[in-house]
């Protein structure tokens, strides 16, 4: 079982819908990175949480500790949300620094 | 700020020829990391440096890859000799210790024939 989970693994979305993409993680990660990367492109980090929720522009993430799941929700979806998001987790680790640990990412796709 | 800065963007050479991956973090931060990209893989870790001194290099491939941070602004990624299956995309990223916020460079994309 992979450490940091992600569902959807695709998504298509009419402009203008209400996106969710979830991300769930196993003990020992203690936060969660939120990174946008387009299609050739490089890789944007959107959050950094490790307990409530953040919000930037039309950008909401959320973290349930207790539960091990994070989500990232996009209000007001655009064309130029496409692009794969990914979910990292920060798990520290015996050399004493947070490693990454990438999801699979969620490939989203808004259509006109 | 300029942000992480890799050069080239683009690679592309031949089978057993060697192969040079250039970074510089943002100004200001102490830890540097090298990622893969692979369609089959995601991302994965490479090396991590902290000060300058490599901390974790369990996800260096093998004894063809090679890195090295001479001082708090420039990285290289080494790959010598290169294969056809090291083609993939190699992102650095750099933070500081404090929030663990990775920024990430552009990346280059490398194709070896």
């Amino acid at each position: 079982k992979n450490e940091v989970e992600q569902s959807p693994q695709n998504l298509t979305a009419q402009e203008g819908e209400f996106i969710t993409i979830n991300c769930s993680y196993s003990v020992g990660i203690s936060a969660l990175h939120w990174l946008q990367q387009h299609p050739g492109g490089g890789i944007v980090s959107l959050f950094m949480l490790s307990s409530g929720k953040k919000k930037h522009g039309r950008l909401i993430a959320t973290i349930n500790i207790q539960e091990k799941h994070s989500s990232l929700h996009i209000t007001a979806s655009h064309p130029r949300d496409s692009a794969v998001y990914i979910c990292a987790g920060l798990k520290w680790t015996k050399t004493s620094y947070d490693k990454v640990i990438f999801g699979p990412g969620t490939s989203l796709s808004v259509i006109p | 700020d300029a942000g992480v800065i890799q050069s080239p963007r683009h690679e592309v050479t031949e089978m057993g020829q060697e192969v040079t991956l250039r970074c510089k973090p943002i100004s200001g931060h102490n830890s540097l990391f090298w990622y893969r990209q692979t369609m089959m893989r995601g991302l994965e870790l490479l090396i991590y440096f902290n000060n300058n001194v490599p901390i974790d290099d369990s996800g260096m491939p093998e004894d063809r890859f090679s890195a090295k941070m001479p001082n708090a602004s420039f990285s290289t990624l080494k790959i010598q000799p290169s294969e056809p299956r090291d083609s993939a995309v190699y992102f650095c990223a750099s933070t500081t210790n404090r929030n663990n916020e990775q920024f990430f460079g552009p990346g280059t994309r490398l194709t070896v024939l």
